[in-house]
């Protein structure tokens, strides 16, 4: 079955310390989109980011940015400057391939505690 | 504007006793997903609608569920006879229909199912 792994399950990290969270995906397709979601202790997801395979270019969105590397699979995801309210479990997600539903793979998740 | 809600939060019921989850979706959303996440992992694709049509069924989904989406808007998640293994927390997602594209996809809070 195809994969996604997210080899980090815990990680922990004093605030304002900077943070990578990795992920690898499998696929077959040629053009692809991949996502981030914040599962924060509420239980709600949150979608963060959404990729698309023909735009390699990092990331940035405040702290918060993204490593897309095409040759190895990888969607790496960084926080700069960890706060207390980022504490949460990140998932990382891709569509199957030669999908028509639109639905989303996820990861195990990796979750994240900054500690004041 | 709101996001996506599901009602009940939290159920606790009896094995064998039949259960219905719903999900209404961002008003403007006509796709809509189920999934189904256990602990320590991440969500688990249950189901798809695209508007009132069910077009995709994941082999998680055995006979004892069934999903409808009367008039494309809400949707209903129904169990029957639950077995414990069925305890989970059941997730609803809506996105707009992008063509081709892949949307991101918005969640509610959830339904955490505890079958005693």
């Amino acid at each position: 079955a195809q994969k996604v792994t997210q080899a980090q399950t815990e990680i922990s990290v004093v605030e304002k310390e900077d943070v990578t969270l990795d992920c690898v995906y499998e696929t077959r397709d040629t053009t692809y989109y991949l996502f981030w979601y914040k599962q924060p202790p509420s239980g709600e997801l949150v979608f963060l980011i959404r990729r698309n395979s023909f735009d390699e270019q990092n990331e940035i969105s405040g702290r918060y940015s993204w490593n897309f590397q095409k040759s190895t699979s990888s969607f790496n995801f960084t926080i700069t400057a960890s706060q207390v309210v980022d504490s949460a479990v990140y998932f990382c997600a891709v569509p199957p391939w030669m999908d028509s539903s639109y639905k989303l793979i996820f990861g195990s998740g990796t979750r994240l505690l900054v500690r004041p | 504007d709101t996001g996506v809600s599901q009602d009940p939060r939290h159920k606790i019921t009896k094995r064998g006793q039949n259960v219905t989850f719903r999900c209404d979706p961002i008003s403007e959303h006509n796709r809509l997903y189920w999934y189904r996440q256990t602990l320590g992992q991440g969500p688990e694709f249950l189901t798809y609608f695209q508007n009132e049509a069910q077009l995709e069924k994941s082999r998680l989904l055995s006979d004892r569920f069934s999903a409808e989406r009367p008039k494309g808007s809400f949707s209903t998640l129904e169990i029957q006879r639950t077995e414990q293994g069925d305890s989970a927390m059941y997730l609803c997602a809506s996105s707009l229909d992008g063509g081709a594209s892949y949307n991101e996809q918005f969640f509610g809070p959830g339904t955490r199912l505890t079958v005693l």
